[in-house]
């Protein structure tokens, strides 16, 4: 079964928005990770967030965790046309063991110039 | 100065077909991973070598078989192949078999079977 799902599937807006992505998952985690992939390329690792920190930041990402609500948020500011990109959040935790990445379903974001 | 390398980038094949595709890294990690992403997107893990011993065999039919010859290398070897094993393939690699670590992806080999 999926451990990850992201919210909204698909996300379109304006450069210089923002946008934010919400990822749920069903069990208990160590960490959440999130990647990037473009357009007929392979994952790109954005940050990582451990499951006792709450909020993490990295040049204009900024990365959210409520593991009481099983949660996560990716907010890219100032968005740029290279933002375009899908979006997977990952996750490890008890219930996979701590060897095993599982991936989100992903969100599609289209930045438009 | 690529750092996971994949080859073939496109494989197009027949049912029934053997095929295999090839991985190596060039950043000194311990641990690999094979990954299929269906036409949704959807990334999911079918095997992990840490130091060329298997750590993780998702369940994937038996036709796949991967093998780590050294730590840089990871291939995958699929027989018999099926119309629903059409699907971009790509491997990763990481500094340790600690999900914790950053995973470096490959730029992916698209399989297609006719």
């Amino acid at each position: 079964s999926q451990q990850g799902e992201e919210d909204p599937q698909a996300l379109s807006i304006q450069e210089g928005e923002n946008a934010t992505m919400n990822c749920s998952y069903k069990t208990s985690i160590n960490n959440l990770q999130w990647y990037r992939q473009n357009s007929g390329r392979g994952l790109v690792h954005l940050i990582l967030i451990r499951s006792n920190e709450r909020e993490k930041h990295s040049g204009r990402l900024r990365v959210t965790l409520d593991t009481s609500k099983k949660s996560s948020s990716l907010l890219i500011t100032a968005s740029r046309a290279a933002d375009t990109a899908s979006y997977f959040c990952a996750t490890d935790g008890s219930n996979f063991g701590n060897e095993k990445l599982t991936f989100g379903t992903g969100t599609r974001l289209t930045i438009i110039p | 100065d690529t750092a996971v390398s994949q080859t073939p980038k496109y494989l197009v094949t027949q049912m029934g077909n053997d095929k295999s595709i090839k991985c190596e890294q060039n950043l000194g990690h311990d641990t690999m991973y094979w990954y299929k992403q269906d036409s949704k997107k959807f990334l999911k893990i079918m095997f992990s070598y840490n130091n060329k011993e298997l750590i993780i065999n998702e369940t994937v039919p038996n036709r796949f078989s991967p093998k780590s010859p050294d730590k840089a290398h990871l291939n995958l070897h699929i027989n018999s192949l099926e119309l629903g094993d059409s699907a971009v393939y790509f491997c990763a690699s990481s500094h340790s078999r600690l999900a914790v670590n950053e995973q470096f992806f490959g730029p992916g080999t698209r399989l297609t079977v006719l």
